[in-house]
């Protein structure tokens, strides 16, 4: 069962901020929200992540509800070669230290995504 | 650094034919997967590894096998090709940093693989 919701397209003006929603209401109390994007044919690439606060690097700000149910992407101004799919995704942390088992590892379970489109 | 970098491109197998897909990582990466990804859907988990030696299986494993003989190599043995699998397959790696680590993954650019 898909752990997060996003719609499935949107379009963004060039320059404008592009919000992308995330609805992750099964989120556990550990599990990281992380957004990646791929851009057309590439592989994909990491953003940002959070776990309780909000987060801003030089790519993105993410924006989680205080119930930490739903997130919020934002590209301050986006430009043409921001035009991807954004996948957010929720996972446990990975352990400390490899072990003898692979239970524990945080798998990224990736569903559709949200394809924006950014037109000048 | 080179990354995650994977051979070859691009591939076209007949039926039956077992082919190896390769992937390397210079980062000294414990954690390292491959996916695979149908036209229009997303990436879907087909087998991965938590260090030399450990290797688990993801969601779609069938029909692939790996192996983790170092840290830097993860290959994606395919035992007899068939239509299903024509996909476009990605390796990751991601590391840790201690205890609670997100899980950042670098992503290769991917290996496009048409079976016939």
């Amino acid at each position: 069962d898909a752990k997060t919701t996003q719609p499935p397209s949107m379009d963004c003006a060039e320059g404008r901020a592009a919000n992308l929603p995330c609805n992750h209401s099964t989120i556990s109390g550990n599990e990281y929200v992380y957004w990646y994007r791929q851009i057309h044919s590439q592989g994909p690439q990491y953003i940002i992540h959070g776990l309780k606060n909000n987060e801003t690097n030089e790519m993105a700000s993410l924006i989680i509800t205080e119930d930490r149910k739903s997130s919020t992407l934002i590209l301050p101004h986006a430009t043409l070669r921001d035009t991807a799919v954004y996948y957010c995704i929720v996972s446990p942390p990975l352990p400390p230290h490899p072990g003898k088992t692979t239970d524990s590892w945080g798998k990224l379970q990736f569903g559709a995504g949200t394809q924006v489109v950014v037109t000048p | 650094n080179a990354g995650v970098t994977q051979t070859p491109k691009f591939q076209v197998l007949k039926t039956g034919q077992s082919m190896t897909l390769q992937c390397a990582q210079d980062m000294n990466h414990e954690y390292m997967s491959w996916y695979r990804q149908d036209p229009g859907m997303g990436l879907r988990l087909i087998h991965y590894s938590v260090g030399a030696g450990i290797t688990d299986q993801g969601e779609v494993p069938n029909g692939y096998n790996v192996s983790r003989s170092t840290t830097e190599d993860f290959p994606l043995r395919l035992l007899s090709a068939a239509p299903s699998q024509t996909s476009v397959y990605f390796c990751a790696s991601s590391y840790t940093s201690g205890m609670g680590s997100y899980n950042e993954q670098f992503f290769g650019p991917g290996t496009r693989l048409t079976v016939l």
